[in-house]
């Protein structure tokens, strides 16, 4: 119950296109569902994040689409870039639940935009 | 800047040598955070301060252990590192509920 998966494991955009991650989840207890993009050598850095209260959130780029119901959630780069090649990782936590509040990530996704 | 420092970035180490990582925040969070994560996988807790109130995973090796002497400060102590240890190691804080993780930039451990 504590698992998100993510897929693709790999992504290869052309510049200029979309990009889209997916994640599901399982416990229905998540109430905090962020998007960490990490760079090779470097931590991970919080890119976008959403709740369970809100369908769709947008940051420039980046939007989060969240399906309550279906216990997913997903990632769009749009416009993707060069810059934006990186290993993105979804993740989710009980933000509210309780002292502990873990982050579970997900198995991360490799992408490479192609110029 | 606000920000969680990690000291080393690289860290080599000898088969069986104790060694010990540092992470610093000037943020003043109250959760502190150690992770785990081998190359191209996952980060994965090891465990987590709240507060002074330590919390252990379930699956972290005894061989793992933390200190934390102040708000500010968090260490990762490896009493005795094995080839399977070489990993990024990262520290994260956050504050309370409610609010997003930051992490450091971590140190990669390579045991030899």
């Amino acid at each position: 119950q504590q698992q998100v998966k993510q897929s693709p494991q790999s992504l290869i955009v052309q510049k200029g296109g979309i990009s889209i991650i997916n994640c599901a989840y399982e416990n229905t207890a998540f109430d905090y569902f962020p998007w960490y993009q990490q760079f090779p050598g470097k931590g991970p850095a919080l890119l976008i994040a959403i709740r369970p209260d809100v369908s769709e959130k947008k940051e420039g780029r980046f939007t989060i689409s969240f399906n309550k119901s279906a216990k997913q959630f997903s990632l769009h780069i749009m416009d993707s870039q060069p810059g934006d090649s990186a290993t993105y990782f979804c993740a989710a936590s009980r933000d509210y639940g309780g002292a502990t509040n873990k982050l579970i990530f997900g198995t991360g996704t490799l992408l490479a935009v192609q110029p | 800047d606000a920000m969680v420092i990690q000291n080393p970035r690289y860290q080599v180490t000898q088969f069986g040598k104790p060694v010990t990582l540092s992470c610093s925040q000037t943020l003043n969070h109250n959760v502190m955070y150690w992770y785990q994560q081998k190359s191209s996988q996952a980060p994965k807790l090891l465990f987590h301060y709240y507060d002074k109130d330590f919390n252990n995973e379930a699956d972290t090796p005894d061989n793992f252990q933390s200190r934390r002497p102040n708000t500010s400060f968090c260490f990762l102590d490896i009493r005795s590192p094995g080839l399977g240890d070489a990993a990024m190691y990262l520290c994260a804080t956050k504050q309370g509920r409610g609010n997003g993780y930051t992490f450091g930039s971590g140190t990669r451990l390579t045991v030899v």
